[in-house]
Order: C-alpha cells, then structure tokens, then sequence
C-alpha cells in the first residue's frame, strides 16, 4: 500500500473552510484514497473516498490531483464539532489498511 | 439498529493475564478487523478476518490471538507474551474487499485496556 504523508497539526476558524492535504506520491493506479476522522476516544468515522474524480458528499468533498499524488480533504464551513484527527489513507490491497499519524485539526471559535 | 459492538469500555487486568476483547457486529459484514492505538498515535492493525474461520496477521500480530468462529464475532485475547498490552483497542468491519478495491470500515466504540 502506499505510504501517506500529512501535516501532524491545523487550525481553522469556525465557519471557515478546513483544507486538510495528503501526499500519496507513490499511489497506483488502481489505489483509492479514503479519508477518515477519530473524534477523541472514539473509534473513526468514515468521510469520503475517491480514485481519480473530485467527490463531494454531506460531509466534505475531496479533490484529487490529475497526478493523483496527492489530495486535499474539504470541510466547507467548519464547526467546533470537526476537531479531530483526520486521517488520510491510502488503499487497493483488499484487507490491509495503515493509518497513519493523521492530522489533528483544531476548529477555534 | 445496525452496528458494531466492543464491550467494556475499559478493562483492566494483572500483569501475566491473558484477556479477550469482545467484538459482535450486525452488519452482515463479512471483514473484521482488529486494532491498536496507543497515545498520540495512528491506529496499527493487529490482525484482519475477510472470512468465517480465516484470518490473517496485520503488522502488529505477536502476543496477540483472535478466532473467526462466527460471520458476527471475532475475539481478540491478549496474551501475556504481549510485552506493553496498556491500549485503546478497536474494532472494524466492512463488506468483503473484492479484488483490489477497498471498502470503507465502520468502527466501534473501542476498549481501553489497562494492564496493572
């Protein structure tokens, strides 16, 4: 599986739109991106996964570079309720995942 | 009410003492999984089950043991060779992944264990 890289931690301002990238350089091609969060002692949550096509759904929407070396994870009008780390992961071997470290993104009013 | 179930919350045993952590889920998932999260840290795969009465290890199996005797359940026991047992332990299923695509996992609430 191909290795992420995130930033350990990021602030964003209540109501501002939250920017989380990951780097995935060494992807293949047939490799999704999936992102998750663990709010504080609890299990994760899954977001939003895509292969090559932006997505968006209720919770974020997920741009991924033509190159597909990297992504960045949108939440488009942050709570306070949206710190927590977020991880990004990326996966095409059935079975297996590896989280990383994540990013630990603050919401601050 | 669909979902997956990890009981207790917290649990702590004697140092030397095997310990089993629960998993059920209702899901109909046929993928289980089991993880560790120690503090400040990622979540690393102890072992993985995409099959009744088959598993297989993750990246952090030694002092760890799980069975796979029901679609539902999948036990994980902590052995007393496992050297730093101290952990939030979680649980996740998923659709069986098909081929090379991956299917997002649903997790539970997690147990905290600690070893005295």
């Amino acid at each position: 599986d191909a290795k992420t890289t995130q930033p350990p931690s990021m602030d964003c301002a209540e109501g501002r739109a939250a920017n989380l990238p990951c780097n995935h350089s060494t992807i293949s091609g047939n490799e999704y991106v999936y992102w998750y969060r663990q709010i504080h002692s609890q299990g994760p949550q899954y977001i939003i996964h895509g292969l090559k096509n932006n997505e968006t759904n209720e919770m974020a929407s997920l741009i991924i570079t033509e190159d597909r070396k990297s992504s960045t994870l949108i939440l488009p009008h942050a709570t306070l309720r949206d710190t927590a780390v977020y991880y990004c992961i990326v996966n095409g071997n059935a079975g297996k995942s590896t989280f990383g470290d994540g990013t630990t993104l603050t919401v601050k009013p | 009410d669909g979902g997956i179930t990890q009981s207790p919350k917290y649990l702590f045993r004697k140092e030397g003492q095997n310990v089993t952590l629960s998993c059920e889920q209702n899901l109909n998932h046929d993928a289980m999984y089991w993880y560790r999260q120690d503090p400040g840290q990622g979540l690393r795969l102890i072992y993985y089950s995409q099959i009744v009465n088959d598993f297989q290890k993750g990246d952090i199996a030694e002092g760890y043991s799980v069975s796979r005797e029901k679609k539902e359940s999948f036990p994980l026991t902590v052995t007393s060779a496992q050297k730093n047992p101290t952990a939030f332990y979680l649980c996740a299923s998923s659709i069986r992944p098909r081929g090379v695509s991956y299917n997002e996992q649903f997790f539970g609430p997690g147990t905290r264990l600690t070893v005295l």
